[in-house]
């Protein structure tokens, strides 16, 4: 596809449990993002991953939370011992490089934890 | 000194109304300034966007008015419509980083 793809599309999990979610950028694009939007809410920056530049991580909430992009395309979203409220949409966008370039989202991940 | 305030959280507006959504930031060193639009269910899509060099901008019912001195900018949607019902989040970033920070968001309604 054309977009930026997401897996799963929903995710339900136990407390307590480690998750992954996926992300499949455009191709080309070198700048990605992941965002949590809790329900009713605005989006909450969790990490930023600019072509070969160290990811900034200033948006992760806890030491739970990791994400990597291997070979500049995919990107896994980690959360580790997943909590309650945790419970929310992640979404990931890409862009190319460079100011004032759109963002593409893709559909996000429901997670529920349990 | 990373924020974007987005006001109101809620909106609800007639048929044919004009819709207005304001937000403010500290940061000066933002350069660009987008607006989304968030359908139930999709991901945020670019709407509109503006760049501090100008005052407005406008494309069909849509105008972003940009003061730069005041770190303000809005959205107006003109003529609207049911299907414009959706929710608006502004955003800032600086060219240097590209790094999107967005407001909290407004949910609009546009009543029949």
């Amino acid at each position: 596809g054309a977009g930026v793809s997401q897996s799963p599309s929903n995710k339900v999990t136990e407390k307590g449990k480690d998750v992954e979610l996926r992300c499949d950028p455009i191709s080309g694009h070198t700048a990605l993002y992941w965002y949590r939007q809790s329900l009713g809410q605005g989006l909450e920056f969790l990490i930023y991953f600019q072509g070969n530049s160290a990811p900034d991580k200033s948006g992760l909430p806890s030491d739970r939370f990791s994400a990597e992009r291997t070979g500049g395309s995919v990107s896994t979203l980690t959360i580790q011992r997943t909590q309650q409220e945790d419970s929310a949409v992640y979404l990931c966008a890409s862009s190319l490089m460079g100011p004032g370039t759109e963002a593409f989202f893709g559909q996000g991940t429901r997670l529920t934890v349990v | 000194q990373q924020q974007v305030k987005q006001s109101p959280q809620s909106l609800i507006v007639q048929k044919g109304g004009i819709s207005i959504i304001n937000c403010a930031y500290e940061n000066t060193a933002f350069d660009y300034f987008p607006w989304y639009q968030q359908f139930p269910g999709k991901g945020p899509a670019l709407l509109i966007a503006i760049r501090p060099d100008v005052s407005e901008k406008k494309e069909g019912r849509f105008t972003i008015s940009f003061n730069k001195s005041a770190k303000q900018f809005s959205l107006h949607i003109m003529d609207s419509q049911p299907g414009d019902s959706a929710t608006y989040f502004c955003a800032a970033s600086t060219g240097n980083t590209g790094k999107l920070i967005f407001g909290q968001g407004t949910t609009l309604q546009v009543k029949p």
